[in-house]
C-alpha cells in the first residue's frame, strides 16, 4: 500500500489569504485526487490531478479557486485561494494505481479560516 | 452516475453489541466496494474491500459481503469495542472513473 504524506496537517488562516497543501506519495501513481470534507460531512471530490496536463475539476470547483499542480508521479499541491470561512474543511489527497482498486489517503489538512 | 446511500447516524452501542451499518449503491458495470474508517482527528483508513459479487471483505472483526442482487455492502461486527468509535464510510469505484464515490458516513459511538 502507498504511504501518502500531507502537509501542513492543520492551519489557521486569515480570510483573503491563500494556503498551499502538499501531498507526497512514496511510489509512483498514475492519478492523484483531492477531496474536501466539510465539518460533519462526507468527502467531495474537488479534482483529479493529472501529471503533465491540467487538473480535471468537478462541478462546483474552479481552477482559480483551487489551483493544482502535479509536476511528477509522486507529488501534487492544492492551493486554496482567497480564503473565506466557508473554506474551513479537511482537505485530503489520495492516489489511484488502477481501475477498481482501493485508494489510500493522506492524513488530511485541517484548515480553519478566520 | 455512481452513488452510495448509507445508513443515517449517529449510532450508539454498548460494548460487545452487534453492529450493522447499511450501505446500498447505484453504479454502472461492476464496481469495487469499500469501507473506510476515520478515527477522531485522523484521515481515512481502508477497513475492507470487495471487488466482485459474493466476495466477503473482512478485517479487525468487521465483515461486508458484496451483494449484487440487492446492490448492497452492509458492514457488520459481532462484538464492538470502545476503540471502534469512529466514522465509517461506504465507497465505490468503478469503470473508467478511478475516483471514489462516498456515502454520507455513519458516526459510531461505543459506550463502555
Amino acid at each position: 500500500s502507498a504511504v501518502i504524506s500531507q502537509k501542513p496537517s492543520r492551519d489557521i488562516c486569515q480570510r483573503g489569504t491563500s494556503l498551499t497543501i502538499q501531498c507526497q506519495v512514496d511510489s509512483q501513481v498514475t492519478m492523484m485526487f483531492w477531496y474536501r470534507q466539510q465539518p460533519g460531512q462526507s468527502l467531495t471530490l474537488i479534482a483529479t490531478a493529472n501529471q503533465g496536463s491540467e487538473a480535471t475539476y468537478e462541478s462546483g470547483f474552479v481552477i482559480d479557486k483551487f489551483p493544482i499542480s502535479r509536476p511528477n508521479l509522486t507529488f501534487s499541491t492544492l492551493t486554496v485561494s482567497n480564503m473565506s470561512p466557508e473554506d474551513s474543511s479537511i482537505y485530503l489527497c489520495s492516489d489511484s494505481t488502477g481501475e477498481n482498486t482501493e485508494a489510500f489517503f493522506g492524513q488530511g489538512t485541517r484548515l480553519t479560516v478566520v | 452516475g455512481n452513488s452510495v446511500t448509507q445508513m443515517e447516524g449517529p449510532v450508539t452501542l454498548s460494548e460487545e453489541a452487534f453492529l450493522t451499518i447499511n450501505c446500498t449503491y447505484t453504479a454502472t458495470g461492476y464496481p469495487s466496494l469499500f469501507w473506510y474508517v476515520q478515527y477522531p482527528g485522523e484521515g481515512l483508513q481502508l477497513l475492507l474491500k470487495a471487488t466482485k459479487a459474493d466476495d466477503k471483505g473482512s478485517n479487525k472483526g468487521f465483515e461486508a459481503t458484496y451483494r449484487k442482487e440487492t446492490t448492497s455492502f452492509h458492514l457488520e461486527k459481532g462484538s464492538v469495542q470502545v476503540s471502534d468509535s469512529a466514522v465509517y464510510f461506504c465507497a465505490l469505484t468503478g469503470g473508467s472513473a478511478r475516483q471514489l464515490t462516498f456515502g454520507s458516513g455513519t458516526q459510531l459511538t461505543v459506550l463502555p
